[in-house]
């Protein structure tokens, strides 16, 4: 079945410094989405990208789609305490519509 | 607005016992989702409905049942717990596709324990 493969799984930087989560899929994606989850509480969503090859940005976050409409990526510039979480990526699992698979996510922990 | 609220918030099982977590949402969305959340392994699908009626199994579904008779809720069973289904559960729901991105709200989670 489809997978959604997102690397690293955990990542820990020092306040200020850039990071970054890669999102994988072995399929192509119509679309794909973005959640943060801060310790102990649910998911958000953030944001989605449709188009081939699109940028969108939230103030120090980037989010990227590949040209193959395969893979993601995530950039925070200058990391804060307030980034601390797990950041997830979401894709079309396939099969009938609002099938919404998930990838394994990276746990970000920011040192001040 | 409430948006998607799950009961109970917590609850501790023995094997064997049954049980069934109660998710409901006032957003009148079409989809709504039942994900499992372990450590190390991410939001598992276990069922989803895409409307009043209707279910579908995801990725995890075996152990599980679910029921979506009104549009608003969407009931998660356990006919016979098994420690392995020891996890925080996770309803979220979306509006259908026509509205153009299938963005799910989630509720504050549901944390079982099996002993």
């Amino acid at each position: 079945g489809q997978q959604v493969m997102q690397i690293p799984q955990y990542q820990h930087v020092q306040e200020g410094e850039d990071f970054t989560t890669y999102c994988n899929s072995s399929t192509t994606l119509s679309n794909i989405q973005w959640y943060k989850q801060r310790p102990g509480g649910h998911p958000v969503f953030l944001i989605q990208l449709v188009k081939s090859g699109e940028v969108k940005k939230q103030k120090r976050l980037t989010f990227q789609f590949g040209e193959a409409k395969k893979n993601s990526s995530l950039h925070i510039t200058a990391t804060q305490t307030t980034d601390v979480g797990t950041y997830f990526c979401a894709g079309p699992g396939g099969g009938s519509q609002g099938n919404l698979i998930f990838g394994k996510g990276t746990k970000l922990s920011v040192k001040p | 607005n409430a948006g998607v609220t799950q009961t109970p918030k917590f609850r501790v099982l023995k094997t064997g016992q049954s049980m069934t977590l109660l998710c409901a949402q006032d957003m009148n969305h079409e989809y709504m989702y039942w994900y499992r959340q372990d450590p190390g392994m991410g939001l598992r699908l276990i069922h989803y409905s895409v409307g009043e009626g209707t279910t579908a199994k995801g990725e995890v579904p075996d152990g599980y049942n679910v029921s979506r008779l009104k549009k608003q809720n969407f009931l998660l069973g356990l006919e016979s717990a098994a420690p392995s289904q020891t996890s925080v559960y996770f309803c979220a729901s979306s509006p259908d596709r026509s509205s153009g991105a299938n963005v799910l709200t989630f509720g504050a989670g549901s944390r079982l324990t099996v002993l």
